[in-house]
């Protein structure tokens, strides 16, 4: 099966620019992550998606970040205006969030490296 | 809230050797997953291993084992007859069992030296 796929995977932009990250989770899963992981640290959670609703946002900075997920597929994260300490690798993980709790798994894609100037 | 702690910043193995990195967490629930993630150089993150914490019994898959102290809220990785391709930085996470919720530490590099 196809794994989680995210789009651009770098991206260099100054600073009070604005700027969008894609992803697509694997198909049929349900649930979707955002993580921001600055060099040197673990995966940060921003944001997590059931389905098209919102589970968990409180850490995304609501007044530079947004995400959706329309339909329940492809989520976009956009950061306006970003900041230099927004240099960081966003990661998209989706899991099936099936019945059987104890056997679900995350799948992560690539990350997008973004670099603010 | 849970925390989880990996006071290792890097370890180094000999190849074919035995390594065990450490993690730590912390958390009032009594119901919940720990996992290790394994992340290469400049590539995906993929699942190593995974416990519940309802389960006495100490996970193992192939070279790699856990070693879980609920009490002390411990739970370690080992890694066995280490390999070059091990070589990566390595995350334990906490989730909450009626959440899908993930807490990460903030990892150990593993370097194996050949």
């Amino acid at each position: 099966e196809a794994g989680v796929a995210q789009s651009p995977r770098y991206k260099i932009i100054e600073k009070r620019q604005s700027v969008a990250f894609w992803c697509n989770p694997i198909s049929g899963h349900a649930t979707l992550y955002w993580y921001q992981q600055i060099l040197g640290q673990g995966p940060k959670l921003l944001i997590q998606f059931q389905n098209n609703g919102v589970v968990d946002d409180s850490q995304l900075p609501k007044d530079r970040f947004s995400a959706e997920r329309l339909k329940g597929v492809d989520s976009t994260l956009k950061i306006q205006p970003a900041k230099l300490e927004d240099s960081a690798v966003y990661l998209c993980a989706s899991s099936l969030e099936g019945q059987q709790i104890s056997t679900d798994t995350q799948y992560f894609g690539p990350g997008t490296r973004l670099t603010v100037l | 809230a849970q925390t989880v702690t990996q006071s290792q910043p890097e370890m180094s193995v000999q190849e074919a050797e035995t390594v065990t990195l450490s993690c730590t967490y912390d958390t009032s629930e009594s119901d919940y997953y720990l996992f290790w993630y394994k992340q290469p150089p400049s590539r995906q993150m993929i699942l190593v291993i995974r416990q519940e914490a309802y389960k006495q019994q100490n996970a193992t898959e192939n070279r790699f084992s856990v070693n879980f102290q609920k009490a002390a809220k411990s739970f370690s990785l080992k890694i066995s007859d280490s390999q070059l391709g091990d070589a990566a930085m390595y995350f334990c996470a906490y989730r909450s069992a009626g959440t899908y919720k993930y807490i990460f530490g903030t990892g150990t590099r593993l370097k194996v030296l050949a």
